[in-house]
């Protein structure tokens, strides 16, 4: 049974550029989250998608969007990257009706870095 | 506002030493607490989940427990190994916020042989 899986894992772009990040959910899943984790911090929540909308957004500007797919897979799209975004980008998937409930799962992440 | 916080950030032990890592937290509103372990560069390993209405939660050689009343949860790992080397993060599920996770900075633990 696949767990959550994301690619690619390692990214480098520079300024300005526009960046698209995968992740599929673990089988069963219906719910996909992405999270920003600087190094030496805290992974903080970007946004939620469930039924191919976002249902949840934290403190992230409009240059970061998401997508999800018919088959729950998700993309998250960062525009006119910054320096600034350089991190691990991680997604996690649940079940929606019972996510409140249940251990996140997350994936390996995919590491961004900005020249 | 919800925030989290985890002290030590560091914590350096050497092996077969029993020990103790933090987390609190400012809002008691919440469905549970996650510990989860990180490696270097990797995702998230999830290791235990302790609901609010629980007091503590035992896989192996760890230990959780939670009170939520004071906003704190406490890690405890037996018998330290130098496989317990990692980042070990707490994350709270607050309510009316969906699915959201709100972490702590992490606990970098280096387990000496």
């Amino acid at each position: 049974d696949a767990g959550v899986t994301q690619s690619p894992t390692h990214l480098i772009k520079t300024r300005g550029q526009q960046v698209t990040l995968r992740c599929s959910p673990k089988s069963g899943h219906d719910t996909v989250s992405w999270y920003q984790q600087a190094l030496g911090q805290g992974p903080q929540f970007i946004f939620q998608y469930y039924e191919e909308e976002e249902r949840q957004r934290g403190n992230f500007p409009d240059r970061f969007s998401g997508h999800q797919f018919p088959n729950y897979s998700s993309e998250l799209n960062v525009n006119a990257l910054l320096l600034g975004d350089s991190a691990l980008y991680l997604c996690a998937s649940s079940q929606w009706d019972r996510q409140v409930y249940q251990p996140q799962h997350f994936g390996d992440g995919t590491r961004l870095s900005i020249l | 506002k919800q925030e989290v916080t985890q002290i030590p950030a560091a914590l350096s032990v050497p092996e077969g030493e029993n020990l103790v890592l933090n987390c609190s937290f400012t809002d008691s509103a919440i469905y549970n607490l996650q510990w989860f372990r990180q490696d270097p560069g990797k995702g998230l390993t999830s290791l235990l989940l302790i609901q609010s209405s629980q007091r503590e939660q035992t896989s192996g050689r760890l230990n959780a427990s939670l009170d939520k009343s004071s906003g704190r949860s406490t890690l405890y790992i037996a018998a330290s190994q130098p496989g317990d080397s990692a980042t070990y993060l707490c994350a709270v599920r607050p309510y009316n916020q969906g699915g959201k996770l709100i972490f702590g900075q992490g606990t970098e633990l280096s387990v000496k042989p």
